[in-house]
């Protein structure tokens, strides 16, 4: 199955800074999504993002399908940013989405 | 607010104990999902349902038992669970393209 990584693993942002998380996918995949884990372990859905480039607020995302990795930006982190980010891709039509494990993201006031 | 509704929020089973986690969406999405989530783990597939019929099963215990009674609707009937049950089980449906809609989740803990 497609095998993805996230880096870093862990961050640690004072309030205001601005970050970067990555997502390499060891396959092509077609279906893309970036979700954020709040603490209180709900997981919201940031982007479905198989290609380009979005934005949503402060958050914005882009993947390059043909390099098989995608860019989660957080400008003028909040504290309320802290959670753990996972992104997940599958090939069209499978109901298997491959997740990452996850990036820790710590941000202090 | 999320549009996967899953009740309870909290439960707290005996081993012996039968109970069951549900979840509901009114989104039109046909396709729909438990997922399984350990502390500081990434959520792991259990059954997809699609068009009510269950698609996939990734070798999950018979302790657990899924059940979609109509295209709005799942449920997880849970029988006879051991300690290491205790997790977040995840509900989500998804529409043609694949992308996930997630519940905020029932945290399962068995004494």
């Amino acid at each position: 199955g497609i095998q993805v990584e996230q880096s870093p693993p862990d961050l640690i942002l004072q309030e205001g800074a601005n970050s970067t998380l990555r997502c390499n996918f060891s396959d092509s995949v077609n279906n893309l999504q970036w979700f954020h884990q709040n603490p209180w372990g709900q997981l919201i859905n940031l982007f479905y993002i198989p290609s380009g480039t979005k934005q949503n607020g402060r958050l914005s995302a882009t993947t390059v399908a043909t390099e098989r990795y995608s860019l989660l930006y957080i400008s003028s982190s909040q504290t309320t940013d802290s959670g753990v980010y996972f992104c997940a891709g599958a090939y069209y039509g499978n109901n298997r989405l491959a997740f990452g494990k996850g990036n820790q993201v710590v941000v202090i006031p | 607010d999320t549009e996967v509704t899953q009740t309870p929020k909290h439960l707290v089973m005996g081993m012996t104990n039968k109970k069951s986690l549900k979840c509901e969406q009114h989104m039109g999405h046909r396709a729909m999902y438990w997922y399984k989530q350990k502390a500081k783990k990434p959520p792991e597939l259990m059954f997809v349902y699609s068009y009510e019929k269950l698609s996939i099963n990734e070798s999950v215990p018979s302790r657990f038992s899924p059940e979609c009674p109509n295209s709005s609707l799942l449920n997880l009937h849970l029988h006879a669970l051991q300690p290491e049950d205790s997790a977040l089980y995840l509900c989500a449906s998804s529409q043609g393209n694949g992308e996930l809609f997630f519940g905020e989740g029932s945290r399962l803990t068995v004494l």
